[in-house]
């Protein structure tokens, strides 16, 4: 069972550096998410796409770009790696049908950027 | 805009004392409420979840909470704390029109003594 997977699990970058953070899942979910976690301030949305082909920006989209690769994919690229971009990344999965469903966490990627 | 406030970035109880960590909701239209549990170096987990039903919700590990519209709030209970119950403990606010991604509070880290 494994839900939503993202990779790598670790990461440390030099300033200015590019990367890609990676998220697939297996639940046949429409909805994907991406946030970022720093200490004393929750999880912030970053960006998050509803269905494949749309993307949308959350709430510090600024330093970021996504692409919903397909239904199951959706990764995170940071173009030039910066000091404030240090934090842990999750991507979150959810489907909506009758009700509203839960939402799925990947056990997140720590970024270090130095 | 919907908003989510947890007062207490740090609680400590005694092992079998009453566990009670605190949100408020801002929300213009009825909101869907969850709360998650993330242990130290993991992803998020699945708590509980309000979504228009039964105003008191039961979750998992004993946990439980109850949505009072008239107070705007959706306060997170167990009666008795375990020493596995340490952890952090976020929670979220999603409204079905617009963006239906979750909304965080900052979190409230729980101590629990021996």
């Amino acid at each position: 069972n494994a839900g939503v997977t993202q990779t790598p699990k670790f990461q440390v970058l030099k300033t200015g550096q590019s990367m890609t953070l990676q998220c697939a899942q297996d639940m046949n979910h429409n909805s994907m998410y991406w946030y970022r976690q720093d200490p004393g301030m929750g999880l912030r949305l970053i960006y998050y796409s509803a269905s494949e082909g749309t993307t949308d920006k959350g709430e510090v989209p600024n330093g970021y770009n996504v692409s919903r690769l397909n239904k199951r994919e959706f990764s995170l690229r940071l173009e030039s790696a910066a000091p404030s971009q240090t934090s842990v990344y999750f991507c979150a999965s959810s489907e909506e049908g009758q009700g509203v469903s839960g939402y799925t966490f990947g056990s997140g990627t720590r970024l270090t950027v130095v | 805009a919907q908003s989510v406030t947890q007062l207490g970035s740090h609680v400590s109880v005694s092992e079998g004392a009453l566990v009670l960590l605190r949100c408020n909701y801002s929300s213009s239209v009825p909101p869907y409420l969850f709360w998650y549990v993330q242990y130290p170096n993991q992803g998020l987990q699945l708590l509980l979840k309000y979504t228009s039903a039964a105003t008191l919700v039961k979750g998992i590990n004993g946990f439980e909470a109850e949505f009072k519209k008239s107070e705007t709030s959706f306060h997170l209970t167990k009666p008795s704390a375990h020493m596995s119950d340490a952890a952090e403990y976020f929670c979220a606010v999603r409204v079905d029109t617009g963006r239906r991604a979750l909304t965080f509070g900052s979190g409230t880290r729980l101590q629990v003594q021996p």
